[in-house]
């Protein structure tokens, strides 16, 4: 069965540092988000993006974030200078279309010192 | 911003015995969907449901959407160990965003 995969699985990072999340969505999929799990909460909504633009942000969202398509596989979310409270689980998620069930990825655990 | 309620936040029951978990809302949601998260691995996707009264069955689990689509309940019947997990709800509003209930661990005890 097709499914969404991240890459790292870890990341660990100083903080200040910029990072890079990728994601491969699956292949016929084309509504692509993030959320992220800091530890023992709940799941939050970052971002979404069709068409190569996002469709709508979060609060948590903020400049020091942006997202890419950057080929017809891929799909990356860059935070620019990572700060300690960034330390969180990092899940990608796809969908068919807007509407549809989306389809999670097994997530990167990134963790800033 | 959507809240979700979900209760109960802890489940332990016999193996055998049947549960339901609650996912509660004051808002309408286009859609609902239920996954399953296992300790350091994405929710999986177990059942979607879009359409207010609707159930859905998927082997042991029957899933309900509230006829006002702001409510939905999980329920699993005569659980075994293998049901053993966290379960989340997720309601999806304007622009497919999930926002995502807190989570019930249920524990089935063999």
């Amino acid at each position: 069965e097709p499914e969404v995969t991240q890459t790292p699985s870890h990341q660990v990072t100083q903080m200040g540092q910029e990072v890079i999340l990728r994601c491969v969505p699956i292949s016929n999929h084309l509504y692509f988000y993030w959320y992220r799990q800091i530890l023992g909460q709940k799941v939050e909504f970052l971002v979404s993006f069709y068409n190569n633009e996002i469709s709508e942000k979060s609060e948590i969202f903020d400049d020091q974030f942006s997202v890419e398509r950057p080929d017809g596989s891929n799909f990356t979310l860059k935070i620019r200078s990572t700060k300690l409270e960034d330390s969180a689980m990092y899940f990608c998620a796809s969908s068919e279309l807007g509407h549809q069930p989306q389809h999670f990825g097994d997530g990167t655990r990134l963790s800033i010192l | 911003t959507q809240l979700l309620e979900q209760s109960p936040q802890f489940l332990s029951i016999q193996e055998g015995e049947n549960l339901t978990v609650y996912c509660n809302s004051s808002s309408v949601f286009s859609s609902l969907q239920w996954y399953r998260q296992e300790p350091g691995e994405g929710p999986v996707l177990l059942v979607t449901v879009v359409t207010g009264g609707e159930v859905k069955k998927l082997k042991r689990l029957t899933f309900q959407f509230g006829d006002a689509r702001k409510d939905s309940s999980l329920h699993i019947t005569a659980a075994q160990t293998g049901d053993t997990g966290l379960y989340l709800c997720a309601g999806a509003w304007w622009y497919y965003k999930l926002s995502f209930g807190a989570g019930t661990t249920v524990t089935v005890r063999a």
